[in-house]
């Protein structure tokens, strides 16, 4: 089956840098990249999603990326405030497969 | 709409003890998963059901856990006899099972097992 792993677990950046999170997957097949937070004793919520045929995409200050040859993918979460404070997972699956494989999660932690 | 909805939010239970945990999906989603969460093993798939058939248990850890999901608006997860180790946060999601659509979370159950 699939396997997704992060890096860094944990990652400190000084509030206004810029954080990259990378996951790395096993499966060619995967084709639907999406990344989730989850904030301290909250629910994982989606906050972008990228598939297999773009290289890239865009929601304000968070990007993600893939690279297909390579079977990885990243988050960049750019101009960090206080508020991106969280664990980050990313996860992989093919279409027409439903079970999302994912990483471990990445600690984000904002120094104000 | 509501979200997928879990209860109860919080269970406190002695080993030995059967642990029932309840989920309603979002209306109109046709596949439901239960994760575990703890923190040496990440978010881990238990079960999924499409259409209200399980797909994949490959990921119940042990005869001790069932799911089951006897209509479209309801699934229970259920562990006898529970065991400390059963301690995580347990997740219900659910998604319109649309080819790339989006898992929706619950709350999740907390379960403390002394």
């Amino acid at each position: 089956g699939e396997n997704v792993e992060q890096h860094p677990s944990t990652l400190s950046v000084q509030e206004g840098d810029s954080a990259v999170i990378k996951c790395t997957y096993s499966d060619s097949a995967s084709n639907y990249f999406p990344w989730y937070k989850q904030e301290l004793g909250k629910r994982p919520q989606l906050i972008i999603d990228i598939r297999s045929n773009v290289g890239e995409k865009k929601d304000q200050r968070i990007a993600v990326t893939l690279n297909k040859t390579a079977k990885h993918f990243s988050l960049h979460i750019t101009e960090t405030q206080p508020e991106d404070s969280a664990v980050y997972f990313c996860a992989a699956t093919s279409y027409g497969n439903n079970r999302l494989a994912f990483g471990k999660g990445n600690q984000v932690v904002v120094i104000p | 709409d509501a979200g997928v909805i879990q209860s109860p939010r919080h269970e406190v239970t002695e080993m030995g003890q059967e642990v029932t945990l309840r989920c309603k999906p979002i209306s109109g989603h046709n596949s439901l998963f239960w994760y575990r969460q703890t923190m040496m093993r990440g978010l881990e798939l238990l079960i999924y059901f499409n259409n209200n058939v399980p797909i994949d248990d490959s990921g119940m850890p042990e005869d001790r856990f069932s799911a089951k999901m006897p209509n479209a608006s309801f699934s229970t997860l259920k562990i006898q006899p529970s065991e400390p180790r059963d301690s995580a946060v347990y997740f219900c999601a659910s998604s319109s099972g649309q080819m790339g659509s989006p898992l929706h979370f619950g709350n999740g159950t907390r379960l403390t097992v002394t």
